[in-house]
């Protein structure tokens, strides 16, 4: 089993739709996760950041998470082309390694 | 502007031939990492560096080797031992120790022709 689980999509979504992109992870002892969006052929750029439970909210992203179902979700509201990307959550214990999803790409139709 | 900076952008490689790939940051992070993504398998930690002159396998560090000279500069070498090397290779550095995120470079495209 993997440590982090991501479903790989694609996601199709009409520009305006709310976002849904979810990630389970296995280890109870993570407590820093965050998610990462990648452009095309371009490194990843971090997007949201969070520590242990909870909800945060940056404009029309909010990251979720829930760790009593060891689940981490990332929402977009009034989704937009240029929000189609790959994206990536991770998390780690603390310390120097973290680990990443396989990365969900998203397609945002105009 | 403070950032990581890799190149070449893309590389070609001849089987049997080493090949040095570049990553320099000016962000006075402490920490630098190796990753390699493949379609489908996310990223996959190579190598990482705490300090300078103190450098980590990760977890597939076969058939790859790094130097941490400087602060600023973590270059890695892919060599011929490494059996599967065409990859999307992407560098990161974060301050240290802790919760911070990555910032990353731009990456580096590796054929093998």
């Amino acid at each position: 089993q993997k440590e982090v689980e991501q479903d790989p999509g694609p996601l199709s979504v009409p520009e305006g739709a709310i976002v849904s992109l979810n990630c389970t992870y296995s280890n109870s002892a993570f407590q820093y996760f965050m998610w990462y969006r990648q452009y095309s052929r371009k490194g990843p750029e971090l997007l949201m950041y969070t520590y242990s439970s909870g909800n945060k909210e940056d404009g029309r992203f909010t990251a979720q998470v829930d760790k009593s179902s060891k689940y981490i979700s990332l929402f977009i509201r009034d989704s937009q082309p240029s929000d189609s990307a790959t994206y990536l959550c991770a998390t780690f214990t603390g310390g120097f390694k973290t680990i990443f999803g396989a990365g969900t790409r998203l397609f945002v139709k105009a | 502007d403070g950032g990581i900076t890799q190149s070449p952008k893309y590389l070609f490689r001849k089987e049997g031939q080493n090949v040095t790939l570049s990553c320099e940051q000016n962000l006075n992070h402490d920490a630098m990492y190796w990753y390699r993504q493949d379609p489908g398998q996310g990223l996959r930690l190579i190598y990482y560096s705490q300090i300078v002159n103190d450098f980590q396998k990760g977890d597939i560090a076969e058939g790859y080797s790094v130097s941490r000279e400087k602060k600023e500069s973590f270059p890695l070498t892919v060599t011929s031992a490494q059996k599967n090397p065409t990859a999307f290779y992407l560098c990161a550095s974060r301050p240290g120790q802790g919760g911070y995120g990555y910032t990353f470079g731009s990456g580096t495209r590796l054929t093998v022709v």
